[in-house]
């Protein structure tokens, strides 16, 4: 089974908008982290934001910002105010403290971001 | 400031042949870790090493063998390529294995094709 699942294969958004980005996941492991990452067209992988499972509030990162419902096993990436620099695939992540992953990032699939002017 | 630095960043091999990626990390992090990306996939391990003088398979290590020649660096050999083995192979670090609040750091990537 999946363990992350991002049901949006290709998005669009409109300069200055907001978007959201959805990702969903499946483990049993009480302790968890999950990550986002972004690869703009040059291919890095760029770390943008972490949220725990025992974090009370979600996380920012500037313009970045986790809207994370636990019990839903959701952790969907909000970025606010656009721009045509976040046209990139974005992909989510989780580690598992103590799940058959040890310790590892499981990778979803990605999601294709593209701004529009 | 240099990060993760990995080499090359392109490669095309003849099916048969050998190679060895490098990677080199600057942020005295203990556990290293190697990827491929191939499309639509996501990224998927192939080995990891989760403290200098330990190395684990991942995911898919199937022709692959891994060093973990000190703590800065981590290579990975392909000793016979094959056509299947072209990806992207990214390689990445954090500062421990264990914790699941680290996130890991990524090189930019060594683009592979296997004629």
């Amino acid at each position: 089974a999946q363990k992350i699942t991002q049901t949006q294969p290709g998005m669009f958004v409109q300069e200055k908008e907001a978007v959201t980005l959805d990702c969903t996941y499946d483990t049993s492991d009480p302790s968890y982290g999950l990550f986002w990452y972004k690869q703009p067209s040059s291919g890095e992988m760029i770390f943008l934001i972490y949220q725990g499972s025992y974090d009370q509030q979600n996380a920012t990162e500037g313009r970045y910002s986790l809207n994370f419902q636990k019990a839903r096993k959701s952790a969907n990436l909000v970025i606010s105010a656009s721009q045509l620099g976040d046209s990139a695939m974005y992909f989510c992540a989780m580690r598992e403290a103590y799940g058959g992953s040890q310790g590892n990032l499981i990778f979803g699939k990605g999601t294709k971001l593209s701004v529009k002017p | 400031n240099a990060g993760v630095t990995q080499t090359p960043k392109f490669q095309v091999l003849k099916t048969g042949q050998s190679m060895t990626l490098q990677c080199a990390q600057d942020m005295n992090h203990n556990s290293m870790y190697w990827y491929r990306q191939d499309p639509g996939m996501g990224l998927r391990l192939i080995y990891y090493s989760a403290s200098e003088g330990t190395t684990d398979k991942g995911e898919v290590p199937n022709g692959y063998n891994v060093s973990r020649l000190n703590k800065r660096e981590f290579s990975l050999r392909l000793e016979s390529a094959a056509p299947s083995q072209t990806s992207v192979y990214f390689c990445a670090s954090s500062e421990v294995f264990l914790g699941f609040s680290q996130p890991q750091h990524f090189g930019d990537g060594t683009r592979l094709s296997i004629l």
